[in-house]
């Protein structure tokens, strides 16, 4: 079955620190993957994505995820972190064309607090 | 560029009421799909239309349904709420039907009492 397991649920980091979200998904084909991130009581935005080649792709914000496709991960980093941050990030697998390929699968969210 | 947007911000209904929810896609996508969030959870696809059809289903029940116009937006309709209805939903479109690509509105927030 396709998933996506983030095991983080909470992680607390300082200013300035560095950071890695952890997500590993289960999917039949090529995946196409993401990371979104969610302010409170808001729409999903789309910080980076990958669908083929250089397995380090970069995004906004300062963001940046490696795709292993030997670990089945595509976990999100940031060099140093600042308080603006702190929301839900969320990592989702889509794939193929149309039907029950066409949407894409969430993992539960890791939510990121910044100590000052 | 006019992103999604999504009517109204928040709603309140009582179990058994009907509700409908609307969604704005962004300019030239004709692919939309809908998702709900409850608390603590990441989306979860309801469905997708495509050129006013349904093209595409989670485990949702029959009582959720959608429609999609003319001029690519589309409705949520959900019959017979539930208490477990009460979510976040989320509208989300796209140029082409893939499962990528795909740019969020900033939701509807639903509670059923």
């Amino acid at each position: 079955a396709q998933s996506v397991t983030q095991p983080d649920i909470h992680i607390t980091v300082s200013e300035g620190a560095s950071l890695e979200l952890r997500c590993n998904y289960s999917y039949g084909a090529t995946p196409y993957l993401f990371w979104y991130v969610q302010s409170p009581g808001q729409g999903l935005q789309l910080l980076l994505k990958y669908f083929s080649g250089d397995t380090l792709v970069q995004g906004i914000k300062g963001f940046e995820a490696e795709f292993k496709r030997s670990q089945s991960s595509f976990n999100l980093r940031k060099p140093s972190v600042h308080w603006s941050d702190a929301a839900e990030y969320f990592c989702a697998v889509g794939g193929g064309y149309g039907g029950s390929q066409g949407n894409l699968i969430f993992g539960k969210g890791t939510k990121l607090s910044v100590k000052p | 560029e006019t992103g999604v947007t999504q009517s109204p911000t928040h709603l309140i209904k009582t179990r058994g009421q009907q509700v409908t929810l609307r969604c704005s896609s962004q300019s030239g996508h004709n692919t939309v799909s809908w998702y709900q969030q409850a608390l603590g959870q990441g989306p979860q696809f309801i469905f997708q239309y495509y050129r006013e059809e349904e093209n595409g289903r989670g485990n949702f029940p029959p009582r959720f349904s959608g429609l999609q116009f003319p001029n690519y937006s589309s409705e949520l309709n959900v019959n017979a709420l539930e208490l477990d209805d009460s979510a976040l939903y989320l509208c989300a479109s796209s140029p082409r039907t893939s499962g990528r690509e795909q740019f969020f509105g900033p939701g509807t927030r639903l509670t059923v009492l």
